[in-house]
């Protein structure tokens, strides 16, 4: 059972261009979105985050999106560098008392120069 | 600051031999993870502490997989006996509280990659 989907397995785009990266999600309990970005060999470093009684959330060049109706939110990279290519990982927190995270399959990001 | 701390880097044993991993978190974090990462998967929840204690195992395939937290700071997973689907890089990570309202987020160590041939 995929709680959160990420449907692109990769995504390439040209440097000074906007990056773009989706993420969908089913379970309502979710209570703090995050993203984390994901070089070879290293582990996830995390990103940024939203809460679910926001629909934006912005740092930098960075920018998540939350649509909680559509159980969408995205995360738009203006403008992309090439350093920025990575898996970038979406993940969703659930509320309770263990506040687990959950993760979906990654998306590969390349920024071709 | 020191980052979260795992060893081995790497790990090749053969199908049902055991094997252990280490984590070191980040220094007052009381809050532990062990993910397991299988090849074009994201991470999944194996097992939560908070301090020395079980938060959540309910991933944990606890016929084989073990983990203690010993005083509430360094942890060790470990298989055992190991299959050929365990191959797979484990990552640990730490956070300063799991639980409550404040969101702190979750810093993840380089992880240890396993290979079970």
């Amino acid at each position: 059972d995929q709680q959160v989907k990420q449907n692109s397995p990769s995504l390439s785009v040209q440097e000074g261009r906007i990056s773009i990266l989706n993420c969908d999600y089913t379970n309502s309990m979710f209570d703090y979105f995050l993203w984390y970005k994901k070089y070879p060999a290293e582990g996830p470093t995390f990103l940024i985050s939203i809460s679910s009684i926001k629909d934006k959330n912005e740092d930098g060049r960075f920018t998540v999106f939350l649509n909680k109706s559509a159980k969408h939110l995205s995360l738009h990279i203006v403008p992309s560098q090439p350093g920025d290519s990575a898996v970038y990982f979406c993940a969703a927190r659930r509320s309770g008392s263990a506040r687990q995270l959950t993760f979906g399959s990654g998306t590969q990001l390349t920024v071709l120069p | 600051e020191a980052g979260v701390a795992q060893s081995p880097r790497y790990k090749i044993i053969e199908k049902r031999q055991s094997v252990a991993f280490w984590c070191n978190p980040i220094s007052g974090h009381a809050t532990l993870y062990w993910y397991q990462q299988i090849l074009g998967q994201g991470p999944k929840l194996l097992i939560q502490f908070q301090n020395n204690g079980v938060v959540d195992d309910s991933q944990l395939p606890k016929d084989r997989f073990s983990a203690e937290r010993l005083k509430g700071v360094d942890s060790t997973l470990k298989i055992q006996p190991a299959k050929l689907e365990d191959s797979a890089v484990y990552l640990c990570a730490s956070s300063l509280v799991g639980g409550g309202y404040r969101f702190t987020e979750a810093f993840f160590g380089q992880g240890t990659r396993l290979t079970v041939v």
